[in-house]
């Protein structure tokens, strides 16, 4: 089976834009979470999607937000950008419950100008 | 407090050592799981845990539920081995929700 995939890898934006990345999960798996990754707080959990449902929700502004797709590829989409949105954007893809165990994509590295 | 604390932050070892990297929560877990960063950022899940112990390789995980407490072993350490370790742990249910923790740089010199 293929991995997770995300595009795009890399990305550059000025500070004001919006950007949106996609991920696409593991064939079969309906569950898709996204995180943040950034030198000074680390991976933090953005938002989970199941079934084209937001089950779960970080403590992130409303500037970030999600969707994901009947097909389970997902979306999320980073509007009015700031300087301290520049991170690794990391998706992972889950099996079914009662799976637990994480798929992570190669990320997207966002830089906010 | 973090709810998922992890020691040492950096760590720096000889080729053939024994490497431990501890991990501690303080919440209600459904799974430990430990992942591994290499420079350029793709994270690969190691094990994941709910109690016990694995082994897979030359890595070791074990989990002490009731002290809330996970140890990661690297037997006979190789260069190949130096990336950041992170320890997450998922609160349970349908959720992926994971918590992290700060991750553990390790360094293994030839």
């Amino acid at each position: 089976k293929a991995g997770v995939t995300q595009t795009p890898r890399y990305l550059i934006k000025t500070r004001g834009q919006q950007v949106t990345l996609s991920c696409s999960p593991i064939s079969g798996h309906r569950s898709v979470s996204w995180y943040q990754q950034t030198p000074g707080q680390g991976l933090q959990f953005l938002f989970e999607y199941f079934s084209e449902t937001q089950r779960n929700k970080g403590n992130f502004p409303g500037r970030f937000s999600g969707r994901q797709f009947s097909n389970s590829r997902s979306e999320m989409n980073v509007s009015t950008l700031e300087l301290g949105d520049s991170a690794l954007y990391l998706c992972a893809s889950r099996g079914d419950y009662p799976q637990e165990t994480q798929y992570f994509g190669p990320g997207t590295r966002l830089l906010v100008l | 407090k973090n709810e998922v604390e992890q020691s040492p932050q950096n760590l720096t070892a000889q080729e053939g050592e024994f490497i431990t990297i501890n991990c501690s929560y303080s919440v209600g877990i459904s799974a430990l799981h430990w992942l591994q960063q290499h420079p350029g950022g793709g994270i690969v899940s190691l094990f994941m845990l709910s109690s016990g112990k694995k082994k897979h390789g030359r890595l070791i995980a074990t989990i002490n539920i009731q002290e809330k407490h996970s140890s990661l072993h690297i037997t006979a350490s190789h260069p190949r081995d130096s990336a950041v370790y992170i320890c997450a742990v998922s609160k349970g249910g349908a959720t992926n929700k994971l918590i992290f923790g700060t991750g553990t740089l390790l360094a293994v010199q030839p």
